[in-house]
């Protein structure tokens, strides 16, 4: 069984581009989760989804930082005109509805802004 | 505001000694408390969970503690291995939300 699958695993982008973070949930789960992780510190949650609908988004920015979890395809996280301080490891949980307290954590996206 | 966090920020044992872990929550209406692991340029691993109305709960060569009074929370790792090195985070998973506390790095010398 495939775990949960992020991509790319590394992105450089310079400031002012867009980044776009993709993620697809283990099979058979319905609901995903992205967090941010910065240089030495915990996780923090950003938003969480379900096929077609944002169920949690209060710890997403308010500005520049969006995310889709569309009926088919991946989920992505968008992030307009990055800057420097958008630097981190992004990673993705998913979970199935049955078990929805149990994420199961893709190897993350690290996202460089130059 | 609420959060999760540890007491202790790095541990180094050898190999074959126990490894306590411990963590301090402040939200006292949590109810579901997990263990993860994340090795370097990887992706939060689950290692063990445990509800509220538990105190203790065993796994493979894992055992986790949670202490309601104190809201506190503990890692133990049997027979530590080489392998076990990493950071080790507490998560408090509140309506799908993980609130992880900072982490604590694992070093096991062989």
């Amino acid at each position: 069984n495939a775990g949960v699958m992020q991509n790319p695993r590394h992105l450089v982008r310079r400031r002012g581009q867009e980044a776009r973070l993709r993620c697809s949930p283990m099979k058979g789960h319905s609901h995903v989760y992205w967090y941010r992780q910065l240089p030495e510190e915990g996780l923090k949650f950003m938003v969480y989804l379900q096929k077609e609908n944002i169920i949690d988004e209060s710890g997403m920015p308010k500005e520049r930082f969006s995310a889709e979890f569309p009926k088919e395809g991946p989920s992505i996280l968008r992030i307009q005109q990055v800057v420097r301080g958008d630097s981190a490891a992004y990673f993705c949980a998913s979970s199935s509805l049955s078990r929805l307290d149990e994420q199961y954590f893709g190897p993350g996206t690290r996202l460089t802004v130059t | 505001g609420e959060s999760v966090g540890l007491h202790l920020p790095t541990l180094s044992v050898q190999e074959g000694d126990n490894s306590i872990i411990n963590c301090a929550y402040s939200n006292s209406a949590s109810d579901y408390f997990i263990w993860y692991k994340q090795e370097s340029g990887k992706g939060p691993q689950f290692i063990i969970d445990i509800r509220s109305n538990m105190d203790k709960r065993q796994g493979q060569r894992v055992t986790v503690l949670l202490n309601k009074t104190v809201k506190h929370l503990s890692l133990q790792i049997a027979a530590t291995q080489p392998g076990d090195s990493a950071v080790y985070f507490c998560a408090e998973n509140s309506s799908g939300k993980l609130t992880f506390g900072q982490g604590t790095i694992l070093t096991v010398h062989p």
